[in-house]
This record gives C-alpha cells, sequence and structure tokens, in this order.
C-alpha cells in the first residue's frame, strides 16, 4: 500500500528565506507526482507536476525534484514571501491505478 | 483553462435532510471526476472516483446508500448526501481529469463545499 509522508508537519520562518518541503513515498513504481498549494478553507491549486521519468519541474521560485529510486521529492521556494503561506500538499499516481495518493500536508508560515 | 467550480460552496442543512453538491468542469471535458472528503486539518480521503455514464466506484469504508454520487454528462458530477447527520459534516472537494490535453491522471481540484449538519 503506497503511503505519503510529509515533513515537516508545520514550518514558520521569516520573509526571504529560501526553504524545502520534503515529502516521501513508499512505493516507487508511481506515474507521477504534484505539487499542490491549499489555502485555509479553499480548494487545491496544482503547483507543479513531475513524471515519473522528470528529476525535476521549475515554475518562477519554486523547483520540484523528483528522486523515483528513493522514493522522495522536494518542493524548493526561493525568495518566500507572506503570500506563500498555506498547507503544501504532495500527491503520486501509482501505477495502474487513476487515484491520487495525498501526504498530511506541511502548514507554511512566512512571517513578515 | 482547467477550471473546476462546486456549488454551494456552503450548506448548512438540519439532521435527517439530502444534500446534493455539484462540481462542473466548466471549459474541458471529464470523463472521471473524483469525490473527496478533508477534516480539519487533515488531508484529503478519496472517497470515490465517478465515470461518466457508469455506477462509481467507492473505496473501501465509504457507504455508497449515503452518498450518491451521479456523472450523467463530460461536465457534471453530483454528490448527494442522503439523511445527512452531523458526522457528516465536513469539507467536499471535487477533482476532474481532463479527456484529452494533460498529463496522465492530471487532476483540477473544485474550491470545496463546507458543509455542516446541525
Amino acid at each position: 500500500k503506497q503511503e505519503v509522508t510529509q515533513i515537516p508537519a508545520a514550518l514558520s520562518v521569516p520573509e526571504g528565506e529560501n526553504l524545502v518541503l520534503n515529502c516521501s513515498f513508499t512505493d516507487s513504481a508511481i506515474y507521477n507526482l504534484q505539487w499542490f498549494r491549499q489555502d485555509p478553507g479553499k480548494g487545491l491549486t496544482s503547483l507543479l507536476l513531475i513524471q515519473s521519468s522528470q528529476r525535476e519541474q521549475t515554475s518562477g521560485r519554486l523547483n520540484a525534484s523528483l528522486d523515483k529510486s528513493s522514493g522522495r521529492s522536494t518542493l524548493y521556494i526561493a525568495a518566500s514571501q507572506p503570500g506563500d503561506s498555506a498547507t503544501y500538499l504532495c500527491a503520486v499516481v501509482i501505477q495502474g491505478a487513476q487515484k491520487l495518493v495525498f501526504g498530511q500536508g506541511t502548514r507554511l508560515t512566512i512571517n513578515p | 483553462g482547467a477550471v473546476v467550480s462546486q456549488h454551494p460552496s456552503w450548506v448548512i442543512c438540519k439532521s435527517g435532510t439530502s444534500v446534493k453538491i455539484e462540481c462542473r468542469s466548466l471549459d474541458f471535458q471529464a470523463t472521471t471526476m473524483f469525490w473527496y472528503r478533508q477534516f480539519p486539518k487533515q488531508s484529503l480521503m478519496l472517497m470515490a472516483t465517478s465515470n461518466e455514464g457508469s455506477k462509481a466506484t467507492y473505496e473501501q469504508g465509504v457507504e455508497k446508500d449515503k452518498f450518491l454520487i451521479n456523472h450523467a454528462s463530460l461536465t457534471l458530477s453530483t454528490l448527494t448526501v442522503t439523511s445527512a447527520h452531523p458526522e457528516d459534516s465536513s469539507f467536499y472537494i471535487c477533482s476532474a481529469r481532463p479527456l484529452a490535453g494533460a498529463s496522465y491522471n492530471e487532476q483540477f481540484f473544485g474550491p470545496g463545499t463546507r458543509l455542516t449538519v446541525l
């Protein structure tokens, strides 16, 4: 059974810092991995999607990496801003299945 | 592009009543839609997978007679919570997978519906 773990559960940093969020999964047989952002009481916004054959994806100040063999992904946020405060979720699609398996999320707070 | 809407955004109902939540893909067609439930400060739990024109596939432990799902068109799926009770109070989120033009199983999520049962 695929399990997705995110560390840390919560993170608080000063504005301007670069930071890394971690995601690990137990079964390396995945199709892709997605990072999402969720603001309180809102739905999910897709940030980055990495196919299993890819190593990383970049969008603006965000960079996500994938090491499928070790079952790990990281989301790097450069020059953090208060507007980056949200819960960040990673999710994987298992090979042969349709559904996303989510981690518990990292609640990020950027302090002005 | 790839916008998913949900209606209503929030609903309060009395115990014993039924509530219908709509999920629409606004600018794309979706053969598959997914329904999730999220408890406060927890992650999303998949409830069921809905395929257009066929019966939904429910996850283990989800009562199909309580959570009725209908996917009548390529842009609309509905979730009906029947005979709602306070323990059904939760945040319900749907997602839709495009028929074409997206990565495998890339899903786009709606804004969620907050259900409160009194």
